[in-house]
Order: structure tokens, then C-alpha cells, then sequence
């Protein structure tokens, strides 16, 4: 049972270009979400992340973006780099749980 | 100074042989993880340790036993390996387990079955 989904396994955008990696999520208890970024043979590292009670968390050049009613979020990139390539990770967490639930990842390449 | 640092990258072994991993911090933090990812990519939590106090025990065969000889240091011992077990093991730490969303990675224990 896949509660924090991502479906697109992979997604290649233009150096410049906006980047738009999309999480959807079927558990209405999550409160908390977040983004890891993953280089291969690397573990995850902490991204970004977003309260349930906001709608947009800006930092530098990532966003998330919150849609509670349609349980979906997404990261925003802008201007893509070629070191932005990466697996990207949505998690979530519910309130009164710890551990956030990973999404399988979506794998961003960024052509120079 | 590797925050979260894990021995051994990669680790190749026969059917039931028994094997561990080992994971120290030197962040200071009082929680620490250990996580599978398997074929379909899922990172899935498997222990959790606060203060060398195992709090989290997900649904994982008694062939895992994690031990946590003090703060800084959480192992996994894996008996009578299967092929099923092929996977990448992380380790992660975290300040305390309320900030455990903020959690330090290393960089994975690569395991193959045989």
C-alpha cells in the first residue's frame, strides 16, 4: 500500500529551465513533508520541507508547493543545474509518527 | 569527518551466512536508523534507537537484530542471510526522535545474496 506515491520514475529538463517533480499522497493524517536528494552511491539528504498548515515553503532556488485538498505537492526548481541531477525522494509524515513514509523517487537529469 | 559513515559499501555473501553492518555518527545525535530499500526503490524503516533504547521495530524477521553498544554507534546483524535480503541498507541518525523528519543518511551498505 503506497501511501506517499511518485510516479514519474525519471524526468530530463534543459540547464535553465524549471524543474517540476510531483508527490501525491493518500494518508490525510501526514502533517509534515519533505524532499531528499539522493547522488548515487550517497545516502538522501534533507532538502526542503513544508508544514500541512502552509501551502508554499520557498528556499533559495527550491519550492514546495502544498495542495491539501488534492493531497499532492511538488518541488519546484528554478534555474535547473546539471548538479541538480539527482533521485529526488518525497516523504510524509503523520502526526503522532516519527518516521516519515518515502515515496519511491523520481531520478531528475539536467542536460547542460 | 563523515557524518554518518557505514562499513562495509558493499557486501557480497552466501545464501545463510551471517553478516553484520556497522554505523557510527559523530553528529551528537540521539537517534539512530537503520532503513532498507529494496528492488521497487522504497526506503522502508526497520529499527530506531533512542538513546541505545530501541523504540521502532517495524515488521522485519527476528534474523535482523540491531545492536547499539552506545549513542554513536547502531549495527546490524543479519543470521542466515536470504536471497531476499539483496537489497541497500541505510543507516541515519537524528537529533532526537521529535526532529527524527530531519534525519542524516550514510551512504548505504550494498548487499547481494548469492
Amino acid at each position: 500500500d503506497q501511501q506517499v506515491k511518485q510516479n514519474s520514475p525519471s524526468l530530463s529538463v534543459q540547464e535553465g529551465r524549471i524543474s517540476i517533480l510531483n508527490c501525491d499522497y493518500t494518508n490525510s493524517m501526514f502533517d509534515y513533508f519533505l524532499w531528499y536528494k539522493k547522488y548515487p552511491a550517497e545516502g538522501p539528504t534533507f532538502l526542503i520541507s513544508i508544514s500541512s498548515i502552509k501551502d508554499k515553503n520557498e528556499d533559495g532556488r527550491f519550492t514546495v508547493f502544498l495542495n491539501k485538498s488534492a493531497k499532492h505537492l511538488s518541488l519546484h526548481i528554478v534555474p535547473s543545474q546539471p548538479g541538480d541531477s539527482a533521485v529526488y525522494f518525497c516523504a510524509a509524515r503523520a502526526g503522532g509518527s516519527y518516521i516519515p513514509t518515502f515515496g519511491r523517487g523520481t531520478s531528475l537529469i539536467v542536460h547542460p | 569527518d563523515t557524518a554518518v559513515s557505514q562499513t562495509p559499501k558493499y557486501l557480497v555473501t552466501q545464501m545463510g551466512n551471517d553478516k553484520s553492518i556497522k554505523c557510527e555518527q559523530n553528529l551528537g545525535h540521539d537517534t539512530m536508523y537503520w532503513y532498507k530499500q529494496d528492488s521497487k526503490k522504497f526506503l522502508k524503516i526497520m529499527f530506531s534507537y533512542n538513546n541505545k533504547e530501541l523504540i521502532i521495530n517495524e515488521t522485519v524477521p527476528n534474523r535482523f537484530s540491531p545492536k547499539s553498544p552506545d549513542k554513536a554507534h547502531l549495527n546490524l546483524h543479519i543470521n542466515s542471510l536470504e536471497l531476499g535480503d539483496s537489497a541497500v541498507y541505510f543507516c541515519a541518525s537524528s537529533q532526537d526522535i521529535g526532529l527524527a523528519v530531519e534525519q542524516f543518511f550514510g551512504p548505504g551498505t550494498r548487499l547481494t545474496v548469492l
